[in-house]
């Protein structure tokens, strides 16, 4: 079965500082994943998506991704982080046919000035 | 881009009522769509995949018979909340894939009173 974990509930970060937010997966083939943002009382915007090649995965807002499959992880990163960044983050899996979509529990940011 | 339509967006129901939510892809054929529970400041909870012209795949502890999917055409998915009651109050949110990117409707915030 598939699932997805998040294990950091809530992070605060200072302004301009460094940001990594993890995202643990299992699944048994190459999985699809995506990072979302969702600010309050918003909807989901995507970031970014990996499907396959460089593990390296460029978003946007200054995000990026890497996958690596011996961790079983897909960490998002932004080196300098903005107040404007605050939000929910979720991380998601997709099956290789689409058929299943999961979500991560999400990581709350909180951006001190 | 591809468009996601979810109505209504929000629904106020007695408890005991049954309450419908349509799905609708706008501009492309969906053969797959997911339907999502989302609660307070936390995340998306994958209910049931929707297939059309087939059964829906429910989620572990998901009941199906309280939770009626229907998705009889490539472009329409709904969900029925059979005999709602407070518990079931709650905001869902469908989605689907064009190609590799997913799309989400606006959500339905459901109140049971």
């Amino acid at each position: 079965a598939q699932s997805v974990t998040q294990p950091d509930i809530h992070i605060t970060v200072s302004e301009g500082a460094s940001l990594e937010l993890r995202c643990n997966y299992s699944y048994g083939a190459t999985p699809y994943l995506f990072w979302y943002v969702q600010s309050p009382g918003q909807g989901l915007q995507l970031l970014l998506k990996y499907f396959s090649g460089d593990t390296l995965v460029q978003g946007i807002k200054g995000f990026e991704a890497e996958f690596k499959r011996s961790q079983s992880s897909f960490n998002l990163r932004k080196p300098s982080v903005h107040w404007s960044d605050a939000a929910e983050y979720f991380c998601a899996v997709g099956s290789y046919n689409f058929n299943k979509f999961y979500f991560g529990s999400g990581t709350k940011l909180n951006v001190k000035p | 881009g591809a468009v996601v339509s979810q109505h209504p967006s929000r629904v106020i129901c007695k408890s005991g009522t049954s309450v419908k939510i349509e799905c609708r892809s706008l501009d492309f054929q969906a053969t797959t769509m997911f339907w999502y529970r989302q609660f307070p400041k936390q995340s998306l909870m994958l209910m049931a995949t929707s297939n059309e012209g087939s059964k829906a795949t429910y989620e572990q502890g998901v009941e199906k018979d309280k939770f009626l999917i229907n998705h009889a055409s490539l472009t329409l998915s709904t969900l029925t909340v059979t005999s709602a009651h407070p518990e079931d109050s709650s905001f869902y949110i469908c989605s689907a894939f064009d190609r590799t990117e997913a799309f989400f409707g606006q959500g339905t915030r459901l109140t049971v009173v």
